[in-house]
């Protein structure tokens, strides 16, 4: 069964670096999307994509927050200069042309 | 705007009992509604969903959900818990058009006892 994939499972990095996270897509799907849930707290929506720009963005989704279809199959969320307060387990999902949204099994990102 | 509450962070009932996880949800238009499982340090698992079919929905697992516009609800039930079932479930509601987000309650924990 196809499914999303993700990498690294677990990241880790200091406060002020850049950091990229990876996703990949199912494969015949045409939206992307990234979530984050804080631990301990609900999931959030992040930055919905679709034919190569974003549709929809939530308020968290600010300047240092960039989404990327590089070469049509990973899907990057790019973070340009972590806080300690970006800590959060981070979820790429995919859909196509239906409701149901796939979700890939996380990246763990932990900011020193 | 749309939102999803869920009653209670945590639930606990013994194997074999029936298991009711409560979520009110709001929404201006006809909603998508969906519950979620997250086992521990793994990803989101699509438990179930409602999209103006059938009130009565079933999905894996043996559970299954009903949508009541009228209380603007959509609990999740199982009739005999299981070992296995013990994990956090995500109560979900999105709109209906294609690239929608989605919006997630709080969550509820699930305790199972031997």
């Amino acid at each position: 069964e196809p499914e999303v994939t993700q990498t690294p499972s677990h990241q880790v990095t200091q406060m002020g670096q850049e950091v990229i996270l990876r996703c990949v897509p199912i494969s015949n799907h045409l939206y992307f999307y990234w979530y984050r849930q804080i631990l301990g707290q609900k999931v959030e929506f992040l930055v919905s994509f679709y034919n190569n720009e974003i549709s929809e963005k939530s308020e968290i989704f600010d300047d240092q927050f960039s989404v990327e279809r590089p070469d049509g199959s990973n899907f990057t969320l790019k973070i340009r200069s972590t806080k300690l307060e970006d800590s959060a387990m981070y979820f790429c999902a995919s859909s196509g042309l239906t409701d149901t949204q796939y979700f890939g099994p996380g990246t763990r990102l932990t900011v020193l | 705007a749309q939102s999803v509450t869920q009653l209670g962070s945590h639930v606990s009932v013994s194997e074999g009992a029936l298991v009711l996880l409560r979520c009110n949800y709001s929404s201006s238009v006809p909603p998508y509604l969906f519950w979620y499982v997250q086992y521990p340090n793994q990803g989101l698992q699509l438990l179930l969903k409602y999209t103006s079919a059938a009130t009565l929905v079933k999905g894996i697992n043996g559970f299954e959900a009903e949508f009541k516009k009228s209380e603007t609800s959509f609990h999740l039930t199982k009739p005999s818990a299981h070992m296995s079932d013990a994990a956090e479930y995500f109560c979900a509601v999105s709109d209906s058009t294609g690239g929608f987000k989605t919006i997630f309650g709080a969550g509820t924990r699930l305790f199972v006892k031997a």
